[in-house]
């Protein structure tokens, strides 16, 4: 699977866009972007997944570049309970999922 | 929206004990994982399981490791004869293959843990 590079760290005001971005310069083609985030200690959770097409849900954001080398994670209106930290993990799935460092998003009040 | 449960939430054990954890995966899921977290680092995976077999185990799951599915909900984590290393969070996660209109993937869905303390 492909790896990924994320910033260590990022803040962001309450109520404004979080952006988060990934690096995956060596993604193959039938590699899925994935996003997930831990609140604490909590179990990782699922926030959205694309392949090349841009994708939305009601949790975030997901723009991929055409060459698909890098993503952004887009919060569009980040609260207090979203700091986390959130993982770019790119597989082809079925497989074991690997955790980086992700980056540790701060939302401030 | 179903979850992943896990139990117990906090398993205490002294060094040598075998222990159990519980997971009810995702009711129409058909692959199931355990992963780890030890405190302050990385969430790494442990083994996957489908279609009653193991289909990979990192070098983590060693002999000491075992899983289970013993009926049509649960599935079970062993570890044989505890060490204070093992002290970790444990989490279940289960996922379902599905199409999209871009090819398949797979969310895997995480339950809330066992924090597992070895003395």
């Amino acid at each position: 699977d492909a790896k990924t590079t994320q910033p260590p760290s990022m803040d962001c005001a309450e109520g404004r866009a979080a952006n988060l971005p990934c690096n995956h310069s060596t993604i193959s083609g039938n590699e899925y972007v994935y996003w997930y985030r831990q609140i604490h200690s909590q179990g990782p959770q699922y926030i959205i997944h694309g392949l090349k097409n841009n994708e939305t849900n009601e949790m975030a954001s997901l723009i991929i570049t055409e060459d698909r080398k890098s993503s952004t994670l887009i919060l569009p209106h980040a609260t207090l309970r979203d700091t986390a930290v959130y993982y770019c993990i790119v597989y082809t799935g079925r497989r074991a999922l690997t955790f980086g460092s992700g980056t540790r998003l701060q939302v401030q009040p | 929206e179903p979850e992943v449960t896990q139990t117990p939430s906090h398993q205490v054990t002294q060094m040598g004990q075998e222990v159990i954890l519980r997971c009810v995966p995702i009711s129409n899921h058909l692959y199931f994982y355990w992963y780890r977290q030890i405190l302050g680092q990385k969430v790494e995976f442990l083994v996957s399981f489908y279609n009653n077999e193991i289909s990979e185990k990192s070098e983590i799951f060693d002999d000491q490791f075992s899983v289970e599915r013993p009926d049509g909900s649960n599935f079970t984590l062993k570890i044989r004869s505890t060490k204070l290393e093992d002290s970790a969070m444990y989490f279940c996660a289960s996922s379902a293959f599905t199409l999209d209109g871009g090819g398949a993937y797979h969310a895997q869905y995480f339950g809330p843990g066992t924090r597992l303390t070895v003395l």
